[in-house]
């Protein structure tokens, strides 16, 4: 079983500053994807960055990047720079790397960015 | 490439009707694919797994008649929803993966369904 925990329903940051958007989880796993998805008012899934549990190199995506704690079961998104265009829903996720796993959603974060 | 096209993107339709949402990968083969429905303000809560050519597998508390899932082929699943009553309008997002793409899902459009 996967569970994905969001803590933070909501979160602001101004523009150019950095922020970091928290997300613990657990799973049976074990061997497993981590993954961060933005959803903006269109609502298309939109993947911000991925890692590969295996790998102990936290993944990073031009502005965005994680702080991957396997043993404490955290996966934290930090967003440099944050533009007007990052404001969104960005969900944390899991999914298991054996056969057709599905996809395990956190509840959600909310981010504003002020001019 | 890897995209997924969801028709269709909103829908009104009267209760006791049914309706259909198309989700087809356009440029890749998929051999699963997964309905999500999605409440305002919420989280996506996973409905069903598909699988090409075999029965869908429902998550608990989802039922199976009136959320009708087909995976005919390798590039279009199909949900019904059967008797559609107001408590069904919500926003559907269908996601597939494919054979040798890394772990991501890809995600359609979504489809906002409204009963009235």
């Amino acid at each position: 079983a996967q569970t994905v925990t969001q803590s933070q329903p909501e979160m602001s940051v101004q523009e150019a500053e950095t922020v970091t958007l928290s997300c613990t989880y657990d799973t049976s796993e074990s061997d497993y994807y981590l993954f961060w998805y933005k959803q903006p008012p269109s609502r298309q899934m939109i993947l911000v960055i991925r890692q590969e549990a295996y790998k102990q190199q936290n993944a990073t995506e031009n502005r965005f990047s994680v702080n991957f704690q396997k043993a404490a079961k955290s996966f934290s998104l930090k967003i440099s720079d944050s533009q007007l265009g990052d404001a969104a829903m960005y969900f944390c996720a899991s999914r298991g790397i054996q056969g057709a796993q599905k996809l395990v959603f956190g509840q959600g974060t909310r981010l504003t960015i002020n001019p | 490439g890897a995209v997924v096209s969801q028709h269709p993107s909103w829908v009104i339709c009267k209760s006791g009707t049914s309706v259909k949402i198309e989700c087809r990968s356009l440029d890749f083969q998929a051999t699963t694919m997964f309905w999500y429905r999605q409440f305002p303000k919420q989280s996506l809560m996973l409905m069903a797994t598909s699988n090409e050519g075999s029965k869908a597998t429902y998550e608990q508390g989802v039922e199976k008649d009136k959320f009708l899932i087909n995976h005919a082929s390798l590039t279009l699943s199909t949900l019904t929803v059967t008797s559609a009553h107001p408590e069904d309008s919500s926003f559907y997002i269908c996601s597939a993966s494919g054979t040798g793409i890394s772990g991501e899902l890809f995600f359609g459009e979504g489809s906002r369904l409204t009963v009235l």
